[in-house]
Formats: C-alpha cells, structure tokens, sequence
C-alpha cells in the first residue's frame, strides 16, 4: 500500500518569504497526488492535483507543486506567502479506491 | 448544492453510550469515505464506500460500523463508545471513474468527546 511523509509538521514564516513544503510518497508507477489545505476551524479543500503530463502543478492561491518522480515527491510551493496561508497542509496519494494521507504540516505565517 | 453535509456538528458522550454520525452528499458521487483526524495523526480512514451497496475497512475500523444507505448518505456508527475515540469526524466523497477523479470533498466536520 502506499504510504506518504511529510517531514516538516510546523513551519514558521514571516509575511513575504517563499513557502516550500516537502512530500514524499512510498512506490512508483502511475501515481495520482494532491494537496489539500484545512484552514483554522474548517474542512480540507483541495488546493491541487496531479495525475498525468506537466509535473508542475499550478493551484488556488499562488500554490504550485512539482512532480519529481525519480525522487518520489511532489513537493508545495508558493513564492511569497500571506498571513491568510496560516493553515495546515496535507499531502496525500491515491491508493486504488482511497486517498493516503501525510501526517499534515502545520503553517503559521506571522505578519 | 450543499456538497458534503454531517451532522451532529459536535457531541459529547458518555463511555460506552452509542451514536450514528451522519453524512450526505448531493453531488452524485459513487464513493464515500468517513476519516478521523487527531493532533500529529492527519487523517486516518476508517472506513470507506466504493459504490452503493459496499462498504471495507480502512486503517483504523474498530470500533466502528458504516451503513451505506443509498448512494447519497453514509453513516458511521459507534456502538459502545471509548475515551480513544475522541477525535474530530470527516466524512468525504468522490466520484472515482477514470483519469482526474479521486479528488475528495470533504464535509464540514464532526467534533465528538467522550467523556
């Protein structure tokens, strides 16, 4: 079964500093990836997905992810993030019927 | 169109009293997946509905039973309820049918302590 890391559980960030957050999967061969955000107090929403073609995903929000498959990760990015991207951030990977999903990544970004 | 809706928003119960969470979509999606999420856990699935009329065990199912009821409502059930299950619910769906599906929606969250 598939299984996904996400070594950074709490990142810290001043307005305006570029955001990346690692992801890394278990097992190649065709491989559907998302991210999805869970603001303070809400529900997970999707911020961006990848199933096939360009390995760089552009996303809601300025977020973008690269698809690097010889490293078995699809890592998020945004250049310069907002007080408003204060959230948690999941990585998750299909696994036949169901999503797999990473122990999440807890921003706070300070203004 | 609501997307995903559960209710209770929360609930508190006693050790060993039971409770059905319910959840439905209005999205015609084929799949149907209920999660708990806890602090430094992220989300783990407990049980999930591939189709109307199938329901399978995820990473975390005891203590837990699903009833899909028709293929807009999935219900979870706690029979006899234990502290380990304080946690905050999410239910999903998904319409899983080829290339560019599997994305979830999730509904709004159950918050359930046990006391």
């Amino acid at each position: 079964a598939q299984s996904v890391s996400q070594h950074n559980h709490h990142v810290i960030l001043s307005e305006a500093a570029s955001l990346e957050l690692g992801c890394n999967y278990s097992y190649g061969g065709t491989v559907n990836l998302f991210w999805y955000v869970q603001y303070p107090g809400q529900h997970l929403q999707l911020l961006l997905k990848y199933f096939s073609g360009d390995p760089l995903v552009k996303g809601i929000k300025g977020f973008e992810a690269e698809f690097i498959k010889s490293k078995f990760s699809f890592n998020l990015r945004k250049p310069s993030v907002q007080w408003s991207d204060t959230a948690e951030y999941f990585c998750a990977v299909r696994d036949f019927q169901k999503l797999v999903f990473g122990t999440g990544t807890r921003l706070l970004v300070s203004p | 169109n609501a997307g995903v809706t559960q209710t209770p928003k929360f609930q508190v119960l006693k050790t060993g009293q039971s409770m059905t969470l319910q959840c439905a979509q209005d999205m015609n999606h084929n799949s149907m997946y209920w999660y708990r999420q806890d602090p430094g856990m992220g989300l783990r699935l407990i049980y999930y509905s591939a189709s109307e009329g199938t329901t399978d065990k995820g990473e975390v199912p005891n203590g837990y039973n699903v009833s899909r009821l028709n293929k807009r409502e999935f219900s979870l059930r706690l029979e006899s309820a234990a502290p380990s299950q304080t946690s905050v619910y999410f239910c999903a769906s998904s319409e899983v049918a080829g290339l560019g599906s599997y994305e979830q929606y999730f509904g709004p969250g159950t918050r359930l302590t046990v006391t």
